[in-house]
Parts: C-alpha cells; sequence; structure tokens
C-alpha cells in the first residue's frame, strides 16, 4: 500500500483479556517500530524491528507486551491481560532504517474498560 | 542518551500571528532531528526534518526551523498561523537507528 496501515482502528476491551494490534509496513521498509501514547502525553517507544535482526524490546514496560515481526512484512503487537492503564494510541512507524524518517500509520485506539 | 524537552504543554496565538514552539534536546551523538504534526484522530505526519545538513530547515505549510547547536536547540516558527495549523506538535530527536525519542507535545490553538 501507499501508507503504512494498522487495524483495528479501535477497539473496546474487558481487563484482563488479551488484544493483538496489527501494522502492515510501507512495501520495502526494512524497520519498523511500535509506540504508545496515553492521553496528554508524547510517545513512548516500545519495540524496534530491522530486517532479520533480533528486535530491540527495551521499551516494553512489562512481560504482557510481545510483538513479533517475520521479515519485512507485517506486525503484531500482543497485549496479554490488559490492565485499564494500558488505554492509549498504539502508533506503528516504518523506515528504510537507520535514522531515516519514520513514516506513522493512523494508530489503534486501545481502550480497557 | 537522548531526551527532548519542549516548552509549553499549550500555546496559544492569533490568526497571523507569528508561531514559536520551543524545542531543546539532548544527544550523546550528532543528532537527527524532527517535528511532525498530529492533526486530531490522525497520525503523525512529518513537518520537517534535521539531518546536519542546512541549519535552516523549511518544512510543509510554511514551517521552518532552525538547529541551534550552542543552544541545543531546534525551535519550530511559522512567520503567519492559520486557523488550519491548529494540532499537537511533537520535537523528535534520533540519533542511532533505534526509535525516535520524542517530547510530550505542544497543543497548539490558534484564536480568530
Amino acid at each position: 500500500g501507499a501508507g503504512v496501515s494498522q487495524s483495528p482502528s479501535n477497539k473496546v476491551t474487558e481487563k484482563g483479556k488479551d488484544v493483538e494490534l496489527r501494522c502492515d509496513p510501507i512495501s520495502g521498509h526494512t524497520a519498523l517500530y511500535w509506540y504508545r501514547q496515553r492521553l496528554g502525553q508524547g510517545l513512548e517507544f516500545l519495540i524496534y524491528f530491522q530486517g532479520n535482526s533480533a528486535p530491540d524490546k527495551s521499551g516494553l514496560p512489562s512481560d504482557r507486551f510481545s510483538a513479533e515481526r517475520t521479515g519485512e512484512s507485517v506486525s503484531t503487537l500482543t497485549i496479554q491481560r490488559t490492565q485499564q492503564e494500558d488505554s492509549a494510541v498504539y502508533l506503528c512507524a516504518t523506515n528504510s532504517g537507520g535514522a531515516e524518517t519514520q513514516y506513522f500509520g493512523p494508530g489503534t485506539r486501545l481502550l480497557v474498560l | 542518551a537522548q531526551s527532548v524537552t519542549q516548552l509549553g504543554s499549550h500555546v496559544s496565538v492569533s490568526e497571523g500571528a507569528l508561531v514559536l514552539l520551543r524545542c531543546n534536546y539532548s544527544s550523546s551523538v550528532p543528532p537527527y532531528l524532527f517535528w511532525y504534526v498530529q492533526y486530531p484522530n490522525q497520525g503523525l505526519q512529518l513537518l520537517l526534518k534535521y539531518t546536519s545538513a542546512a541549519t535552516l530547515v523549511k518544512g510543509i505549510n510554511g514551517f521552518e526551523a532552525e538547529f541551534k547547536k550552542s543552544e541545543t536547540s531546534f525551535h519550530l516558527t511559522k512567520p503567519s498561523a492559520h486557523m488550519s495549523d491548529a494540532a499537537e506538535y511533537f520535537c523528535a530527536v534520533s540519533g542511532s537507528a533505534d526509535g525516535l525519542t520524542f517530547g510530550k507535545g505542544t497543543h497548539l490553538i490558534i484564536q480568530p
């Protein structure tokens, strides 16, 4: 596609349930990033994938958070046993690597009740 | 390690007035610096970026920013504000291949 796409656009779930968020990168972009944006806050880096290298998971807030990406394709961010503090917009961005411009998707708005 | 400080969580200007959004950074390596804009219920859109070429960077929608190494600043300006400029603006720094480090954002309000 022409840009980064994310699904679902909105997700409402109950506390304790698992959720899976999806990011489709721009074709050819080897690097993929996940960020979290809480209401009224800046963006927090979560995880970074670059090609087939081991991902940089240094931003994941707890072991309830995990992400996968196979090669340069789709990525999924999974949050297990969701908590109310997980409510946020989850943004995905991709680029060709390094410090090149990151292109952002529209985000998934997650609300945990 | 990198960090970004945006002074003022909210900035209000009159339509037609100068827009100045402040950003200061710290970085242990020569930085790449970015300004992104986020319109309501939309993703982030790149306004402009500094990558060690010209220190005055021009972006979209009439915005520009000047990199000042001595002041570790990368303030965003626009000579004349439009109502359509109302949005959230984020300054970000990247010193490596890892994710960007963002400031907390500045909400720009345009008064008619």
